[in-house]
């Protein structure tokens, strides 16, 4: 299995401009996660998804950014406009939800500067 | 509410010493329990995870973790550290649904 896939997986940028993150969730997951890392606030749950549906966006900071996931195998990440306090790194993380179990599998994260 | 902490930001061990990794965690219901591993510039992996069951959970590269219910921890051994063991280790709890709780992690440095 190719894993959870992330693209681009460096992105510098200028403030104001839209940038949109990239994530292929591992073939037959149904839970898509949207994390942050910073080093002031740790990993934060952004927006996570089931079956393609947005389920919880609740921190999602504020209306600049928005996240997508148009099929089982895609979803994306939009800031716009950037600012520079958005350069984090970025994880995209899916799990198969069954029963009491939810492991999450993270892709290798796409570290964003925004200048 | 759920919560997790982990004791010491900072671990340095020797080449071929023990490893302890101290993780903490606060749960109203049966807990969830799971490690990862963040080698620089990379993912989190998983490490290894307790649901239910057997109480010591053995993971990838040697490592195992206990759940103690009244100690309320779940702290991460590795019998001899190696090099390439070096790497930031996370602590996370969930109730059974979607949502992790991380710990703020633990930078391992492995000295020769």
């Amino acid at each position: 299995d190719a894993g959870v896939i992330q693209s681009p997986r460096h992105e510098v940028t200028e403030m104001g401009q839209e940038v949109t993150l990239r994530c292929k969730p591992i073939s037959g997951h149904n839970s898509l996660f949207w994390y942050r890392q910073t080093m002031m606030r740790g990993l934060e749950l952004l927006i996570y998804f089931n079956n393609n549906v947005p389920i919880d966006d609740s921190g999602m900071p504020e209306d600049r950014f928005s996240a997508k996931m148009p099929n089982a195998s895609f979803s994306t990440l939009k800031i716009q406009p950037s600012e520079p306090r958005d350069s984090a790194v970025y994880f995209c993380a899916s799990s198969h939800r069954s029963g009491g179990e939810d492991t999450q599998y993270f892709g290798p994260g796409t570290r964003l500067t925004v200048l | 509410a759920q919560s997790v902490t982990q004791l010491g930001s900072h671990v340095s061990v020797s080449e071929g010493a023990l490893v302890l990794l101290r993780c903490n965690y606060s749960s109203s219901v049966p807990p969830y329990l799971f490690w990862y591993v963040q080698y620089p510039n990379q993912g989190l992996q998983l490490l290894l995870k307790y649901t239910t069951g057997a109480t010591l959970v053995k993971g990838i590269n040697g490592f195992e973790a206990e759940f103690k219910k009244s100690e309320t921890s779940f702290h991460l051994t590795k019998p001899s550290a190696h090099m390439s063991d070096a790497a930031e280790y996370f602590c996370a709890v969930s109730s059974g649904t979607y949502k992790y709780i991380f710990g703020t992690g633990t930078r391992l440095k492995v000295l020769a």
